[in-house]
């Protein structure tokens, strides 16, 4: 079965350094991958997605990943942090579910501080 | 364009009260979730389902139970409230997309806080 882990439940990092969130999947077959952004008393919003083709997906806000078979990773970063990148960022997998459609299986989460 | 709607926002139940909690969708997606997000262990599917009158268990179904009547709406329902089922519920929901993977992109509500004295 697909599964994600995202390690490190909180990351902090001074405004304008490089934001780094790591994600390693396990899949046996070609993953869709994903990050969600999840700002304070609101639901999950898609940052960007690796389906096929370039492996370096650019997403919304400046964050890109970059989806490396070889290292099964999907870590999310940002050059340059600003304050209101602070949330809760989950990377998720997508698996079929019994009907063939795709359903997302998510990371524990991680919590992104950004030290003024 | 209200998207995902859920209600209520926040509730507090009594062991054994039982309870459903409301998701609606105005975007004709196929496709309803229902997630419960925990501290420290992401987000677990609890039901999906993929049409009207077409549900299926999630990875935590249990001590809950779902329908879906319309396109638009898929109730979660909590028949025997337990502390264990304090958590924050999201509801989603996504579509079809020609000549693309299936359910790239999750649309989601605001969440229903609920605790279970």
């Amino acid at each position: 079965a697909q599964s994600v882990t995202q390690l490190g439940s909180h990351v902090s990092v001074s405004e304008g350094a490089l934001v780094l969130l790591r994600c390693n999947y396990s899949s046996s077959v070609p993953p869709y991958l994903f990050w969600y952004v999840q700002y304070p008393n609101q639901g999950l919003q898609l940052l960007l997605k690796y389906t096929t083709g370039a492996t370096l997906v650019k997403g919304i806000n400046g964050f890109e990943a970059e989806f490396k078979k070889s290292e099964t990773s999907f870590h999310l970063t940002k050059p340059s942090a600003h304050m209101s990148d602070a949330a809760e960022y989950f990377c998720a997998v997508s698996t079929k579910s019994n009907f063939g459609n795709e359903k997302l299986t998510f990371g524990t989460g991680t919590r992104l501080t950004i030290i003024p | 364009n209200a998207g995902v709607t859920q209600t209520p926002k926040f509730r507090i139940l009594k062991i054994g009260q039982s309870m459903t909690l409301q998701c609606t969708q105005d975007m004709n997606h196929n496709y309803m979730y229902w997630y419960r997000q925990d501290p420290g262990m992401g987000l677990k599917l609890i039901y999906y389902s993929v049409g009207a009158g077409i549900t299926d268990k999630g990875e935590v179904p249990n001590g809950y139970n779902v329908s879906r009547s319309t396109t638009e709406d898929f109730p979660l329902r909590l028949e025997l409230a337990a502390p264990s089922q304090t958590s924050v519920y999201f509801c989603a929901s996504s579509s079809l997309r020609q000549g693309g993977p299936l359910n790239e992109k999750l649309f989601f509500g605001s969440g229903t806080q609920l605790s279970v004295l």
